[in-house]
């Protein structure tokens, strides 16, 4: 099984970019790469997937590598509202769900 | 409001005790989650469903069972309930693969 390794906490200002990389060493060939965004009290809310290269949508791109071993969620200028704790999550062939452990964002005035 | 529903928000009880969580998921979603959020901890995922049968098994320990019926809503059963037992549980849907639909979850406190 894949394991997911993302930082535990991240700093930013407000218009900056940022990435987050969460490394997934034991990814295999299927596997697929998910990221999602909680805020506290809430329900995760799906941001963006990808299986490889580089995939983008209206609020976030997300860069995978050739060897898969990792990957970066880029968000774009980021606002206070981005502020919450960021999830990358392996689901493999048979259907198992590796999440890491969150990197919590803070993004400053 | 992602369309998951999860009844009910807040359950408080005593340890030993039994409760049943429920998880109505989004209109033509076949598959359903459940996950486990202890206090400022990440996901722990614990059971998927799909189109009434089990498809994936995570970290679910012998005393939770879960199921889910012909109309696809989903019950999460917790017995023999012990303090460590408090969490979040939040159930989620998706058509079977990709994009998965959190719900509010139940905040169970066991005391």
């Amino acid at each position: 099984l894949a394991k997911t390794t993302q930082p535990i906490s991240m700093d930013s200002y407000e218009g900056q970019e940022v990435n987050i990389t969460c490394s997934h060493n034991n990814i295999a060939t299927n596997d697929y790469i998910t990221w999602y965004q909680q805020f506290p009290s809430q329900g995760p809310r799906f941001i963006i997937q990808g299986y490889k290269t580089k995939v983008t949508n209206e609020v976030a791109s997300l860069f995978i590598p050739a060897d898969r071993k990792s990957s970066t969620l880029s968000l774009p200028r980021v606002s206070l509202s981005d502020t919450a704790v960021y999830y990358c999550l392996v689901e493999d062939s048979n259907y198992q769900l590796i999440w890491g452990a969150g990197t919590k964002l803070i993004i400053k005035p | 409001d992602s369309g998951v529903t999860q009844t009910p928000k807040h359950l408080i009880t005593a340890t030993g005790q039994r409760v049943t969580l429920r998880c109505s998921p989004r209109s033509g979603d076949l598959s359903v989650y459940w996950y486990q959020q202890s206090l400022d901890q990440g996901l722990q995922f614990l059971i998927q469903y799909y189109n009434g049968e089990e498809r994936a098994k995570g970290n679910i320990l012998e005393r939770f069972s879960a199921q889910q019926f012909p109309d696809l809503h989903s019950e999460l059963n917790l017995s023999s309930l012990e303090l460590g037992d408090s969490a979040l549980y939040f159930c989620a849907s998706s058509r079977g693969f990709g994009e998965a639909f959190f719900g509010q979850g139940t905040r169970l406190t066991v005391v």
